[in-house]
């Protein structure tokens, strides 16, 4: 079964506007970590935004936040006021016993 | 604070010939891991190292790839013989903590094309 799930290949955005990109997980163990991580087109992976499996509060980050939804599995990551340069793709990731396991990805497109 | 260092960038060779990555991981981290991307796909965990303990590689080729992390520093993965699958990114990552905070940090990557 596929412990990372995104579902939206592409997704646009206008620029300024909100969007949210979805990732669902699944696992048994009561403690584990969500990453969400930018891949530019130049290829190098960047750490965006971490969530812990017994945070309370969604976190923040800037203009990113993640949407926890425990009992769902759920960790949408929601990008405010989006600029160009968010144009990438964007991997939602789960850390789990010291294994990181990837989604395939969301490729987001901003425009102008 | 310098990042996670690959060589090379890109390589392109034949099919069966050999190839070798290479990776140093940021100062301080005891883990490193070897991770592929075959385009339009999230990375796949290769090889994962503890200090220069093998921690996972259960998703290594083992009949064609070998990595090893020697004096726990520096690592180097390799390919012998190439086939056309394997045609990727090969990104290595390390990771200060161990445990569910560690967040991975990535070098540029190697991308090999397989002919």
């Amino acid at each position: 079964a596929q412990k990372i799930t995104q579902t939206q290949p592409g997704m646009f955005v206008q620029e300024k506007e909100a969007v949210t990109l979805d990732c669902t997980y699944d696992t048994s163990d009561p403690s584990y970590g969500l990453f969400w991580y930018k891949q530019p087109s130049s290829g190098e992976m960047i750490f965006l935004i971490y969530q812990g499996s017994y945070d309370q509060q969604n976190a923040t980050e800037g203009r990113y936040s993640l949407n926890f939804q425990k009992a769902r599995k759920s960790a949408n990551l929601v990008i405010s006021a989006s600029q160009l340069g968010d144009s990438a793709m964007y991997f939602c990731a789960m850390r789990e016993e010291g294994k990181s396991t990837f989604g395939d990805g969301t490729t987001l497109t901003v425009k102008p | 604070e310098a990042g996670v260092a690959q060589s090379p960038r890109y390589k392109i060779i034949e099919k069966r010939q050999s190839v070798a990555f290479w990776c140093n991981p940021i100062s301080g981290h005891a883990t490193l891991y070897w991770y592929q991307q075959i385009l339009g796909q999230g990375p796949k965990l290769l090889i994962q190292f503890q200090n220069n303990g093998v921690v996972d590689d259960s998703q290594l080729p083992k009949d064609r790839f070998s990595a090893e992390r020697l004096k726990g520093v520096d690592s180097t993965l390799k390919i012998q013989p190439a086939k056309l699958e394997d045609s990727a990114v090969y990104l290595c990552a390390s990771s200060l903590q161990a445990g569910p905070r560690g967040e991975l940090f990535f070098g540029e990557g190697s991308r090999l094309t397989v002919l």
